[in-house]
């Protein structure tokens, strides 16, 4: 039973530019949450898609998007990249029917540095 | 907002016992408690509900009071295993409500 799978597991871009953060989650899973993780600091809410549409979205400016697919898997898009950018993206999968008893199951991350 | 979460750090020796606390400035129905180490991803330990109940994994229990809206984590006769940082994750009820948002995390060191 494969878990959350993301990718690339490591990325480095230069300010101003824009990259794409690929996200599968867990077999059976069909909501799919966004979250980055400065160092040190607990993980932060981007936003979270559910039915292909955005459903929810944290303190984050328009320059971070997503998109999910039919297939569930999801990208996290950032435009206009910034030093303050770089972190650690994790991606978290879960089962919608019980949301406020469903898991979160953690991917790995994407260590994102921007120069 | 926020939850916030005590200790920040707290250091162990293998078979002693520790408490983390959550208190959160809202209302809440459920809360979330994770355990994340050095360069991995975040893992799931329990769920606890609206009610009171208390829930254990392995010899990690914990309880949630809705009233003053704070959760309490309890490892007990800890394992170097436990080594991580904690983050509790309240969830509020209502429409809306899907975010899971989390504490700035409490740091446990197990020494032998």
């Amino acid at each position: 039973d494969a878990g959350v799978t993301q990718s690339p597991t490591h990325l480095i871009k230069t300010r101003g530019q824009q990259v794409t953060l690929r996200c599968s989650p867990k077999s059976g899973h069909d909501t799919v949450s966004w979250y980055q993780q400065a160092l040190g600091q607990g993980p932060q809410f981007i936003f979270q898609y559910y039915e292909e549409e955005e459903r929810q979205r944290g303190n984050f400016p328009d320059r971070f998007s997503g998109h999910q697919f039919p297939n569930y898997s999801s990208e996290l898009n950032v435009n206009a990249l910034l030093l303050g950018d770089s972190a650690l993206y994790l991606c978290a999968s879960s089962l919608d029917r019980s949301s406020y008893n469903s898991p979160l199951h953690f991917g790995n991350g994407t260590r994102l540095t921007v120069t | 907002q926020q939850p916030v979460q005590s200790p920040q750090a707290v250091i162990l020796r293998e078979g002693e016992d520790a408490v983390i606390n959550c208190s959160s400035s809202k209302a809440l129905y459920s809360v979330h408690w994770y355990r994340q180490k050095h360069g991995e991803a975040p893992v799931f330990l329990m769920i606890l509900l609206k009610g009171g109940e208390q829930k254990g994994h392995d010899k990690i229990s914990a309880s949630f009071n809705e009233k003053k809206q704070q959760s309490s984590l309890y490892l007990t006769a800890s394992q170097l295993s436990y080594s991580g940082t904690y983050f509790c994750g309240p969830k509020g009820s209502g429409a809306g409500s899907y975010q899971l948002t989390f504490g700035k995390g409490t740091k446990l060191s197990v020494i032998p």
